[in-house]
């Protein structure tokens, strides 16, 4: 079945630091991928839409210069948290779409734990 | 735009009892409703799904009713197991968006005793 592929799992940095986070999809071709972010006991908000080889679509309240998002290819979109700080830290997961077929649910790559001291 | 309730926030039960978990959406354009499952430290895992064509689905323990008229879909577990124990989100997305972008409730623990 269709798979998502997040890298890292897990990020422990220094505050001001970059951090650059990968989502690929392994078997199909993403044109649109999703990137949400998760606190603790809480439930999954989307940050932004990743459009393959056009500019993301941030939502209301997340920051572009903040969090950049880079859409290359068809299967690989790029997070970047640009001078993270403690209130970065987070869960962000990234989610996609086999867009082929109609009927294709979305599926989510298992997260990465973003942790800036 | 979308909002999505669901209810309970966090539900215990007895393994081998039944699991009830409600939703409702209040736009009424939306007619795709997936189920995910998510375990500690992992991502959403999809469980099941419903569009709004049909009233029910099974698949084995696991079935989803929708009721499109009152706008609410509730996920049913049966026979629980402990490898049950996780948090449930169900979502709800609108064929406007080509059904990509999806709206999420707020999420269930659920935690099955042994």
């Amino acid at each position: 079945g269709a798979v998502v592929s997040q890298h890292p799992s897990w990020v422990i940095c220094k505050s001001g630091t970059s951090v650059k986070i990968e989502c690929r999809s392994l078997d199909f071709q993403a044109t649109t991928m999703f990137w949400y972010r998760q606190f603790p006991k809480q439930s999954l908000m989307l940050m932004a839409t990743s459009n393959e080889g056009s500019k993301a679509t941030y939502e209301q309240g997340v920051e572009k210069d903040k969090f950049l998002i880079n859409h290359a290819s068809l299967t690989l979109s790029t997070l970047t948290v640009t001078s993270a700080h403690p209130e970065d830290s987070s869960f962000y997961i990234c989610s996609a779409r086999d867009p082929t077929w109609d009927n294709q649910p979305q599926h989510f790559g298992d997260g990465t734990r973003l942790s800036i001291l | 735009g979308e909002n999505v309730e669901q209810h309970p926030s966090t539900l215990s039960v007895q393994e081998g009892d039944s699991a009830v978990i409600k939703c409702t959406y209040s736009d009424s354009a939306s007619n795709y409703f997936p189920w995910y499952k998510q375990e500690l430290g992992k991502g959403p895992q999809l469980i099941i799904d419903i569009r709004s064509n049909v009233g029910e689905k099974k698949d084995q323990r696991i079935a989803v009713t929708l009721n499109k008229t009152a706008k609410h879909f509730s996920l049913h577990i049966t026979e629980t197991q402990p490898e049950d124990s996780a948090v449930y989100f169900c979502a709800a997305s609108s064929r406007y968006t080509g059904f990509q972008k999806l709206v999420f409730g707020t999420g269930t623990r659920l935690l099955v005793s042994p």
